[in-house]
Formats: C-alpha cells, structure tokens, sequence
C-alpha cells in the first residue's frame, strides 16, 4: 500500500517553463488537495478536488492549475513558472470513517523556479 | 477563511521533560475537526492527534495529549516525556465542514528536544 505518491520529488525549472506535478493515491479517497509550504507560512491550500472530474479553487490558486481525470490522480500544472512559485508542495488526500477523520501527504516535491 | 495562529515559532524542551505547544483558530462553525501534524527533517507529515469539536474530552495518544478550549478556540499539544525524536516542526490544523472540507494549517512551530 503506497498511500499517497507525489512525482517528481526535485525539480528546477527555468523562468517561463511549464511543468506538472503528478499525485496518485491508491487510497480509494474522494478528496484530494494540493498545498505549498513556505517558511513562514505553513501551508497554504492552492486547489482541491472533491471526487473525479472536480475541482475547486484555494486560497493562492493563482499560477497553477489543475485536473482530476481519474480519481486516483490529481495533477497540478503550472504553466509560465516564476520565482514566487519556488516552494515545497504537498499533495493530500483524506479519509473519514468511524473512528475520524485525517488527510494523508505526500512526501512532498522541491521546485525551485531560476 | 478560517484562521490558525501558531504564536510561538519556536520552543525548545530538555529530554524527559514536558512542553505545551499553542495554538489558536477562529470560525464561526459549530461543528469542525482539530488537527496536531508532524513533520521532522525528512518532510513527511505525520499526524499526531486530532480532535473532534463535538467531543468534549480531550484526545490523548501515549505521550501526546490536548487541552481543547472550544469556548476560547484554542487547542494546545501537551508532549510528556520528551524524547529525542519528538524534535520536529509542528503543525495546528482545522478541518472545516464546509464544502470542500479544507484543512487550514498554521505557521508552524519548531520544536528543538536538548539532550
């Protein structure tokens, strides 16, 4: 049981470029978020999904988007990367049942924007 | 949005002894969930403890406990005998019941365990 997977783990992207940032769970969950840490900032909500074909947006969506085609995946796309955009991101997907409920992360992706 | 304030960026404990992490939040729900995450040097998040509002006891897992002040909207992590381990940066969440069911972080605050 992998949980929740997100690719590529580092990345350094040029002023401009284009990239996409996969997150798969084997988890079986419908909600599904992606955040960025910064120092300072704790986490911030970028987009979420509710189930496949969904999504919404976050508090700091603005540079990013995203997609939900399958429900075990949630990508995040950034089109025109800048410098503000360099920060660690965490993809989530969360889990109710009786006992509770909890988001389970992802080990988390490095991209640095030059 | 929902708020969550970490108000101390760093504490530091001896080993064996006992700390209490703040943190606050502000909603207007009723209903909502509580969270203590964990993350040490390798990144990975790790939940900790989490608290249902509903519930008036507070939630206790080995060492790890709360002290849940729903009227005061605060909810701090008590660690009892520190271990070297524990040293981390620590995350407050709050989960909304809202559509979406966002989790709000705070800031952090970094936890440093002395030998």
């Amino acid at each position: 049981n992998a949980g929740v997977t997100q690719t590529p783990k580092f990345r350094v992207l040029k002023t401009g470029q284009s990239m996409t940032l996969l997150c798969a769970q084997d988890m079986n969950h419908e909600y599904m978020y992606w955040y960025r840490q910064d120092p300072g900032m704790g986490l911030r909500l970028i987009h979420y999904s509710v189930g496949e074909g969904t999504t919404a947006k976050g508090e700091v969506p603005d540079g990013y988007n995203v997609s939900r085609l399958k429900k075990q995946n949630f990508l995040l796309g950034l089109e025109s990367a800048a410098p503000s955009q360099t920060s660690v991101y965490f993809c989530a997907s969360r889990r109710d049942t009786m006992l509770g409920t909890e988001a389970f992360f992802g080990q988390g992706t490095r991209l640095t924007v030059v | 949005a929902q708020t969550v304030t970490q108000s101390q960026p760093e504490m530091s404990v001896q080993e064996a002894e006992t700390v209490t992490l703040s943190c606050t939040y502000d909603t207007s729900e009723s209903d909502y969930y509580l969270f203590w995450y964990k993350q040490p040097p390798s990144r990975q998040m790790i939940l900790v403890i989490r608290q249902e509002a509903y519930k008036q006891q507070n939630a206790t897992e080995n060492r790890f406990s709360v002290n849940f002040q729903k009227a005061a909207k605060s909810f701090s992590l008590k660690i009892s005998d520190s271990q070297l381990g524990d040293a981390a940066m620590y995350f407050c969440a709050y989960r909304t019941t809202n559509t979406g069911n966002q989790f709000y972080f705070g800031t952090g605050t970094s936890l440093t365990v002395i030998p």
